[in-house]
């Protein structure tokens, strides 16, 4: 079974330019979750979906981030106007109804300059 | 809001010794407890889940849970320099599914 796919895994970006993250869950997970992690620390719940439906944004910064899954499979998180403060790590994870795990991706690197 | 905390925030020991690790949470309504390893190159990979008190054995972790105390402990045994890397504590609430991860340790396990 293929594992929670993430790209691009790396990207440097300097302020104000927009980036989009690209996330395909294991076939059949309904549950998708967008995690930030900032360097030495841990893993912060950004958004997370059900379907296609959001069930939790309150983390999400709605003035630069966005986060859609319109078919209820794969996910895409976009900042626009990146800023410095965003340099971390954005890691998506799904989960499926009848699994107690979350699985999660590599991970895409971000480097805001 | 349930903070997580771990201890160490680093640790150094050598191959074949017990490594230790800790964490506690500050709402002992919390009963999804679990343990992940993340390499740079791999991820986050869950070692072990646990959800009532006492102890899990997952191969060479064992997750120790004493909810009454506020606290879930991780130990290794025979660490191998493989096993270096971060290790981060998770909690959440039964049908909530969203994890609070504490800080992380950062585990050197020397030849």
């Amino acid at each position: 079974e293929a594992g929670v796919t993430q790209s691009p895994r790396y990207a440097v970006l300097q302020e104000g330019q927009a980036v989009s993250f690209w996330c395909d869950p294991i076939s059949g997970h309904d549950t998708l979750y967008w995690y930030q992690q900032p360097r030495d620390q841990g893993p912060q719940l950004l958004v997370y979906f059900r379907d296609e439906a959001v069930i939790d944004n309150s983390q999400l910064p709605s003035d630069r981030f966005s986060a859609v899954r319109p078919k209820g499979t794969n996910s895409t998180l976009k900042i626009q106007s990146a800023k410095q403060g965003d340099t971390a790590t954005y890691l998506c994870a799904s989960r499926g109804t009848s699994n107690t795990e979350v699985f999660f991706g590599k991970g895409t690197r971000l480097t805001v300059v | 809001q349930q903070k997580v905390q771990q201890s160490p925030e680093s640790l150094t020991v050598s191959e074949g010794a017990m490594a230790s690790l800790n964490c506690t949470f500050s709402d002992g309504t919390s009963n999804n407890f679990r343990w992940y390893r993340q390499h740079s190159a791999k991820g986050l990979e869950v070692l072990v889940s646990i959800f009532s008190d006492g102890e899990k054995e997952e191969g060479r972790f064992t997750a120790h849970l004493n909810r009454a105390n506020l606290h879930v402990s991780l130990h290794i045994r025979e660490p191998q320099p493989s096993d270096s890397a971060v290790y981060l504590c998770a909690v959440s609430f039964s049908g909530s599914w969203q994890l609070i991860f504490g800080s992380g340790t950062q585990l050197t396990v020397m030849p």
